[in-house]
């Protein structure tokens, strides 16, 4: 079942802006992930933070977490056209297969 | 990296006949793979876990004799969509998880006319 529910549904700017995306989740978890999705691809692994990080850094990405509101956003810094592309969070509740349950994502779109 | 292939990656069939999609890791041993079906714009769903050499296990309102699985390796899972319609035209896509991390295929588009 999904639980992840992610907002904005879309979300349009400009280069070098910044993007952030938020997801909310209802169960606990054991870590949440962020993918992404270009138009017809598979999935492309961004980041992963478990329940007991606040934030982590990769690149220009930045994932935050805070288990006390079940939710989480996704910082994409100083965008780029190459951007564009659907973003899920995921989260991994522990139950031993690593078994994903994935929110409705956000679609991005970066304008040159 | 962990690698995980699928094949096709595009089929179209008629409907009433059956379709068989491969995934496979290439370079790791998967004890755990995962099939999904994600609808035009719309998020990934889960459709069943299976592990290699046992039943796979089906989620809630996924009919098992309709989705095939078939886990008879530890790098090669396969979902046969059997006597498909145009409603099971959709993108699957399948992971295969090494004990720390799933790994996703590139998914196969299936349209049934």
């Amino acid at each position: 079942s999904q639980q992840g529910e992610e907002d904005p549904q879309a979300l349009s700017i400009q280069e070098g802006e910044n993007a952030t995306m938020n997801c909310s989740y209802k169960t606990s978890i054991n870590n949440l992930q962020w993918y992404r999705q270009n138009s017809g691809r598979g999935l492309v692994h961004l980041i992963l933070i478990r329940s007991n990080e606040r934030e982590k850094h990769s690149g220009r990405l930045r994932v935050t977490l805070d288990t006390s509101k079940k939710s989480s956003s996704l910082l994409i810094t100083a965008s780029r056209a190459a951007d564009t592309a659907s973003y899920f969070c995921a989260t991994d509740a522990g139950s031993g297969y690593s078994t994903l349950t994935f929110g409705k994502g956000t679609m991005l779109l970066v304008s040159p | 990296g962990a690698v995980v292939s699928q094949h096709p990656s595009r089929v179209i069939c008629k409907s009433g006949t059956s379709v068989k999609i491969e995934c496979r890791s290439l370079d790791f041993q998967a004890t755990t793979m995962f099939w999904y079906r994600q609808f035009p714009k719309q998020s990934l769903m889960l459709m069943a876990t299976s592990n290699e050499g046992s039943k796979a296990t089906y989620e809630q309102g996924v009919e098992k004799d309709k989705f095939l699985i078939n886990h008879a390796s530890l790098t090669l899972s396969t979902l046969t969509v059997t006597s498909a319609h145009p409603e099971d035209s959709s993108f699957y896509i399948c992971s295969a998880y090494d004990g720390y991390e799933q790994y996703f295929g590139p998914g196969t588009r299936l349209t049934v006319t």
